[in-house]
């Protein structure tokens, strides 16, 4: 059974960097027809789908967010992670990381618990 | 990007109606289309991909249709587990995006 699990810190100050990682378990990062994503959730609110980066490297930004995100992964670790620069308390949300299944039909199956993101000023 | 809209955005309904919300897309996205319910503190989960095929694990009272711009999903008779928030979402581009989310409340 894949798990996903979010972790970093919950407090951020405007205008300094949010940092995410999100660590797989049950199954390994590189299988072949998924990619890795981002969601986030402001209170109250809808879901925002933030991007994905796939194992080889690629990724594909929400043009919303692309001039301030950075995502990676670290198949040796089995995660990968989010940066956001300059946040402000708009970046306030929970963020979801999740499994994207490209091999058919596409979708997202597994999603991590989500960790709350507070920005202050 | 492709939008998704939601209707209605809330409805009451009692244990054992039947329910159907549905979603619109902007533009055509064939049957790329998923529906997710979230619990509150909870992460969405995967009900309905393809517009029509049920995950594994989820109840057959819920089912998805419609191809295009417009679909379906219909809760056939909701029981207590079922009052939640719904969301469609279109995987039709590489840019992902949401419904508004649709709350079905206790009556």
């Amino acid at each position: 059974q894949v798990q996903l699990q979010e972790s970093g810190p919950g407090l951020e100050k405007a205008s300094e960097t949010l940092s995410l990682t999100c660590t797989v378990s049950g199954g390994s990062i590189s299988s072949g027809g998924y990619s890795w994503s981002w969601i986030r959730q402001p209170a109250g609110k809808g879901l925002e789908w933030i991007g994905r980066i796939h194992t080889s490297g690629s990724t594909k930004y929400n043009p919303s967010l692309k001039s301030r995100l950075t995502m990676a992964v670290d198949t040796s670790k089995n995660q990968f992670s989010l940066k956001l620069s300059s946040v402000t308390a708009a970046d306030t949300a929970v963020y979801y990381c999740a499994r994207e299944d490209w091999s058919g039909s596409r979708y997202s199956d597994y999603w991590g618990q989500g960790t709350l993101v507070t920005v202050s000023s | 990007d492709i939008q998704m809209t939601q209707s209605p955005s809330s409805l009451s309904a009692s244990v054992g109606d039947r329910v159907t919300i549905t979603c619109r897309a902007s533009q055509s996205i064939s049957n790329y289309l998923n529906w997710y319910q979230q619990k509150p503190g909870k992460a969405p989960k995967l009900l309905i991909y393809a517009a029509s095929s049920l995950q594994t694990g989820v109840p057959s009272t819920f089912s998805g249709s419609g191809s295009g711009t417009d679909f379906t999903l219909t809760i056939s008779s909701l029981q207590p587990e079922d009052f939640a928030t719904y969301y469609c979402q279109q995987s039709y581009t590489t840019l992902w995006t949401f419904g508004q989310g649709t709350k079905v409340e206790i009556k």
